[in-house]
């Protein structure tokens, strides 16, 4: 069954403290696999598309990566705006052509 | 500045009467999702059109659950009867095909609460 798994739950951290995130994931093929930013209240926002093993993708203090069975968020020198909730999903490359599998993110929260 | 715009934003009901959701897409895109999100299941597809055709509805409850696009400019997600297990938050998200997989616009969402 393709899932998604993403760690941790919750993230808090002070202004200026690098860290990752966690996406695992499982599905027969990947077709793609992208990253979104969701604050209260509000729908998901795109934020990376990544299709194959050793690509990597940056945006102000994000950089997201991909293996063959996990990706990365890396967020560098994170400032309170980037408080939010991240998500993880994947499109599985059988099945239904735009059928796209979200993990349940990980809560990220920064002091200042 | 396009936009998927759903409404209503915020419902609150009682067990039994039927809620109609709304999403007006993007103009110009051509595949729509309703997506379900609560706290323990996180977002839960439930169906998506191509081209205004249904293209997979096996994660909604047949029973009570109904999705259609009349038209190009409007989808709806349909619960009759609902039942207290349906408060959610409901998302519509659209997409351009030719853009690639995956960079879906996700409106705001519906909060439905069933009492």
């Amino acid at each position: 069954e393709d899932q998604v798994t993403q760690s941790p739950e919750a993230l808090r951290l002070q202004e200026g403290e690098s860290s990752s995130l966690n996406c695992s994931y499982t599905v027969s093929g990947l077709r793609g696999l992208f990253w979104y930013r969701q604050d209260p209240g509000k729908g998901p926002e795109f934020l990376f598309t990544l299709y194959s093993a050793g690509e990597e993708k940056e945006k102000e203090r994000l950089k997201a990566t991909l293996t063959k069975k996990e990706s990365f968020l890396h967020i560098t020198a994170p400032k309170p705006e980037d408080s939010a909730t991240y998500l993880c999903a994947v499109q599985p490359r059988t099945g239904s052509a735009s059928k796209i599998i979200f993990g349940s993110g990980t809560r990220l929260s920064i002091r200042p | 500045d396009a936009r998927v715009t759903q409404t209503p934003r915020h419902k609150v009901t009682e067990m039994g009467q039927e809620v109609t959701m709304r999403c007006q897409p993007i103009l110009g895109h051509n595949t729509v999702f309703w997506y379900r999100q609560t706290m323990m299941q996180g977002l839960e597809l439930l169906a998506y059109f191509r081209n205004r055709a249904p293209l997979d509805d096996s994660g909604m409850p047949k029973d009570r659950f109904s999705a259609e696009m009349p038209d190009a400019t409007l989808a709806t997600l349909k619960i009759q009867p609902s039942e207290p297990r349906d408060s959610a938050v409901y998302f519509c998200a659209s997409d351009l095909e030719a853009n690639g997989p995956g960079e879906l616009f996700f409106g705001e969402g519906s909060r439905l609460t069933v009492l």
